[in-house]
């Protein structure tokens, strides 16, 4: 199974909504990652978990939240964002370390109006 | 993680061998190459990577020259399917260093 599940597929919230976009794998990988991409784009890092441990935040702004609740579950959570965040947001996992592969969600595509 | 450089756009005509070229001059020694995929509104899709051998699987063949600093993402016998935005990659994945950054990819089109 190298089947990374993102749910919902696709979110519509508006400016003072609160959302979670939730991702799973059940491959026993270590490593955790949300992706943004804007159309034509390629996608751009957001954050990454090891071990269930924050270890990569690039800079994103506090109106995404993180968090992984277990070693299978990661969880992006959405206040106050604005239409510029309309976007796709990627999630995939590794096992970590030298020579590994990254699996890739389908995306939940977002809409901020 | 090093840079690397892909031509913007390719066209292949189905049937035919797709060859993916892509620099990456200034790869470190511990670096792996990394070939991802992108279908139309899709989740990047693995390909292939290697460290300093040829590399092939079921979907395509990873070609690296010796110097390292160069190599070809080459697909075998092309289909439509194939159509799609081509990301060669260069990243070390140390424990608690996961980063997979992309770059801005080749958009490989498919001619029938």
């Amino acid at each position: 199974d190298t089947e990374v599940t993102q749910t919902p597929k696709h979110l519509v919230m508006g400016m003072t909504n609160k959302k979670s976009l939730k991702c799973e794998q059940h491959m026993g990988h270590r490593a955790m990652y949300w992706y943004k991409q804007k159309a034509k784009k390629p996608p751009e890092l957001m954050f990454v978990y090891s071990y269930e441990k924050l270890s990569i935040n690039e800079s994103v702004p506090s109106r995404f939240s993180p968090e992984c609740p277990n070693s299978s579950l990661l969880n992006l959570h959405l206040h106050a964002l604005q239409p510029e965040d309309s976007a796709l947001y990627l999630c995939a996992s590794s096992q970590g370390g030298l020579g590994t592969e990254a699996f890739f969600g389908q995306g939940t595509r977002l809409t901020v109006v | 993680d090093a840079k690397t450089t892909q031509p913007p756009s390719m066209d292949c005509a189905e049937g035919r061998a797709a060859n993916l070229p892509c620099n990456h001059s200034t790869i470190s020694g511990n670096e792996y190459v990394y070939w991802y995929r992108q279908i139309h509104s899709q989740g990047p899709q693995y390909i292939i990577h290697g460290l300093k051998n040829n590399e092939t699987n079921e979907m395509a063949s990873l070609i690296i020259t010796e110097d390292r600093k160069s190599s070809t993402l080459i697909l075998p016998h092309a289909t439509l399917r194939d159509t799609a935005v081509y990301y060669c990659i260069v990243r070390v994945a140390n424990f608690g260093n996961e980063k997979l950054t992309f770059g801005t990819g080749t958009r490989l089109t498919i001619i029938p």
